[in-house]
């Protein structure tokens, strides 16, 4: 079956050290990936996406993600962290030929002041 | 500016009175979503439709009507609302043909159903 998963339910993260949230996928095919990022009360927001090309996608808020073909990952990083970045993300692969959009379970970010 | 809109953002009703939640986008996306949100079980899509008057069952479509009427609505209707159905739930929407499936979320309706 295809899927995606997201190892870590929660990561603490000291304010203004490097954060990484992991992402596994098992798909067929060359999915596009994506990172969504959702605060407290509101909706789920783009962060950046994969399609093709440089494995090192740059997103909004100073995040990025690294492509690993060979791993099937796409973690995302941030060389800095905030404490507002504290929230909850979510992984997504999108698979062109069916259309079709499968989640992550979500990673809770903690970063601690 | 470009949006999805839902409404409302809370609700608390009791089990068996009919409710409907709606949901808006002016950005002329083919392509709309409900998804509903339960701690450890992450987003899971109820239904989806591809464009007017054409809808089809996600994952968890028990207990769950939708109707696309109008390209810009997707409504929500639980017939007969159960406790089990409290939980946050998400509109999305997004073009079909362009925008390599990025989606555009609402900003939710967390329904509570005593």
């Amino acid at each position: 079956a295809q899927s995606v998963a997201q190892p870590e339910d929660q990561v603490n993260v000291a304010e203004g050290n490097p954060l990484t949230v992991k992402c596994t996928y098992s798909v067929s095919g060359n999915p596009y990936l994506f990172w969504y990022v959702q605060y407290p009360n509101r909706g789920l927001q783009f962060l950046l996406k994969y399609i093709t090309g440089d494995n090192l996608v740059k997103g909004s808020y100073g995040f990025e993600a690294e492509f690993n073909k060979s791993q099937t990952s796409f973690h995302l990083k941030k060389p800095s962290a905030l404490v507002s970045d504290s929230a909850l993300y979510f992984c997504a692969v999108f698979l062109n030929r069916d259309d079709k959009i499968i989640f992550g379970k979500g990673t809770r970010l903690h970063i601690l002041p | 500016e470009a949006q999805v809109t839902q409404n409302p953002r809370y609700l608390i009703t009791v089990t068996g009175k009919k409710l409907t939640v709606t949901c808006s986008q002016n950005m002329n996306h083919e392509y709309m979503s409900w998804y509903r949100q339960d701690p450890g079980l992450g987003l899971r899509q109820i239904y989806y439709s591809m464009n007017v008057e054409v809808t089809d069952k996600g994952d968890v479509p028990e207990g769950y009507k939708v109707s696309r009427k109008e390209k810009r609505n997707f409504p929500l209707i639980l017939e007969s609302p159960s406790p089990n159905q409290t939980s946050l739930y998400f509109c999305a929407s997004r073009p079909t043909r362009t925008g390599g499936g990025k989606l555009f979320f609402g900003s939710g309706t967390q329904l509570s159903v005593l």
